[in-house]
């Protein structure tokens, strides 16, 4: 157990809704990651949060955004999905910092579903 | 560009014997991190080893080892005596501080371990 948490387990949305995903970070952890991995590949890094302010983004539209709160969860948000944003999303957790530090803790996962 | 390649799609070994699973990596920076991952059916990314750039020792974790290779940039996973529970997909993946906090994941080696 990690001691991060994912809400919910499975989701499934139509074409053209939103949705909101939700990460606990492990207690300590300031910095939170989230990832999408579609059937059969690795993860893909979507955006960092770090004491609530994004710390880099990936190669994903603007219809991914997200939130960091004062007590670090976070949530992910996408607008106008799509069919191939259908994938596992993850989060992950960090302390924050170099070396060790860098290690990110990673959660069950969201299974997204868009029909 | 490909950042991890992991050339393994699937590996068999039988049990309690040792395996390696393969990585390379590219990057121009100095300072970078390593990270190896399994991942079983249930979707959880499960951390096993760290390999800081700087590091002169490999990192061992129990049964895990990393044999870092600095010059030929690469960071293979060995995992002694395994155990039927070993049967997963095995991510490598690389962090690099300063670009964009990212962290790139390769494709994955799926590992079955035979009684």
């Amino acid at each position: 157990e990690t001691g991060v948490t994912q809400s919910p387990t499975h989701l499934i949305k139509t074409r053209g809704q939103q949705v909101t995903l939700r990460c606990s970070s492990q207690s300590g952890h300031n910095t939170v990651s989230w990832y999408q991995q579609a059937l059969g590949q690795g993860p893909q890094f979507i955006f960092q949060y770090y004491r609530e302010e994004e710390n880099g983004r990936g190669n994903f539209p603007p219809r991914f955004s997200g939130l960091q709160f004062p007590n670090y969860s976070s949530e992910l948000n996408v607008n106008a999905l799509e069919l191939d944003d259908s994938a596992l999303y993850l989060c992950a957790s960090s302390p924050g910092g170099g070396g060790r530090a860098n290690i990110q803790y990673f959660g069950a996962g969201t299974r997204l579903s868009v029909l | 560009a490909q950042k991890i390649t992991q050339t393994q799609p699937g590996m068999f070994v039988q049990e309690k014997e040792a395996v390696t699973l393969d990585c390379t990596y590219d990057t121009s920076d100095q300072s970078y991190g390593l990270f190896w991952y399994k991942q079983p059916s249930s979707g959880e990314m499960i951390f096993l080893i760290y390999q800081g750039s700087y590091d002169e020792q490999n990192a061992t974790e129990g049964r895990y080892s990393l044999n870092f290779q600095k010059a030929r940039k690469s960071a293979n996973l060995v995992i002694s005596a395994s155990q039927l529970g070993d049967s997963a997909m095995y991510f490598c993946a690389m962090r690099e501080p300063y670009n964009n906090n990212d962290m790139r994941f390769g494709a994955g080696t799926r590992l079955t371990v035979k009684p």
